[in-house]
């Protein structure tokens, strides 16, 4: 089983409100993810970091930002969360993207009221 | 904007019998594809990669990649209830972005 960790699980707040969500990995693996997914729908990568200090956007446009201080955490922040930003964010780790082997997390499914 | 299009489903196949999955993508120039099984109310995880034309087979399962009509499919022999799940092709993403591009998935029921 990976050993990648994501909390909260779950989290309902209200509109306006800064969240974090925090994900981290024991493997050490310098590459890690943020996806995206709503219900029945695929997956979209919204950040991504090669390792330490390095952050880029996916292919979706997101409103979120993350941060790549130590290797193995890889937080998501939103400063004001609105309604539109409700879904399942998975976060993954891959020792090298080129095999295709991405370890997830469990996911933090985030409802905004 | 690279896209990987499968069918949704659901697809529903009788327990022992062969499943068959389909999925389609968009860049020529993808090498590698991956299949990644993804149960309700949990995370995707990889079962299969191609790298090259032709069959790959791992036990019950046979990734197959026909890159002149980009097509790559995944072939569940034997099928058993719990193989039942959204099955997810997934190619790289490129452009000089790392990670994946993932379809939707096809979700897949093996009826006892």
């Amino acid at each position: 089983e990976a050993d990648i960790y994501q909390t909260p699980r779950y989290l309902v707040i209200g509109t306006g409100k800064k969240i974090t969500l925090e994900c981290s990995q024991t493997m050490g693996h310098d590459k890690m993810y943020w996806y995206q997914q709503d219900p029945g729908m695929e997956l979209h990568l919204i950040h991504y970091s090669y390792g330490v200090n390095s952050t880029e956007k996916g292919d979706l446009s997101s409103e979120s930002t993350v941060s790549r201080i130590r290797t193995e955490h890889f937080p998501l922040t939103l400063e004001s969360a609105r309604p539109s930003h409700t879904s399942q964010y998975l976060c993954a780790s891959s020792e090298s993207a080129d095999t295709g082997e991405l370890f997830f997390g469990e996911g933090s499914r985030l409802t905004v009221l | 904007q690279k896209e990987v299009e499968q069918n949704s489903g659901p697809l529903s196949v009788p327990e022992g019998a062969i499943a068959s999955l389909n999925c389609t993508y968009s860049d020529r120039g993808s090498q590698s594809f991956f299949w990644y099984r993804q149960y309700s109310g949990k995370s995707p995880e990889l079962i299969m990669s191609i790298y090259s034309n032709g069959d790959k087979e791992d036990g019950r399962f046979t990734a197959q990649l026909n890159k002149a009509s980009q097509y790559v499919s995944l072939l569940i022999r034997d099928s058993q209830p719990s193989d039942s799940a959204t099955y997810l092709c997934a190619g790289p993403t490129g452009g000089g972005a790392d990670g994946l591009t993932f379809g939707k998935g096809t979700h897949l029921i093996i009826q006892p």
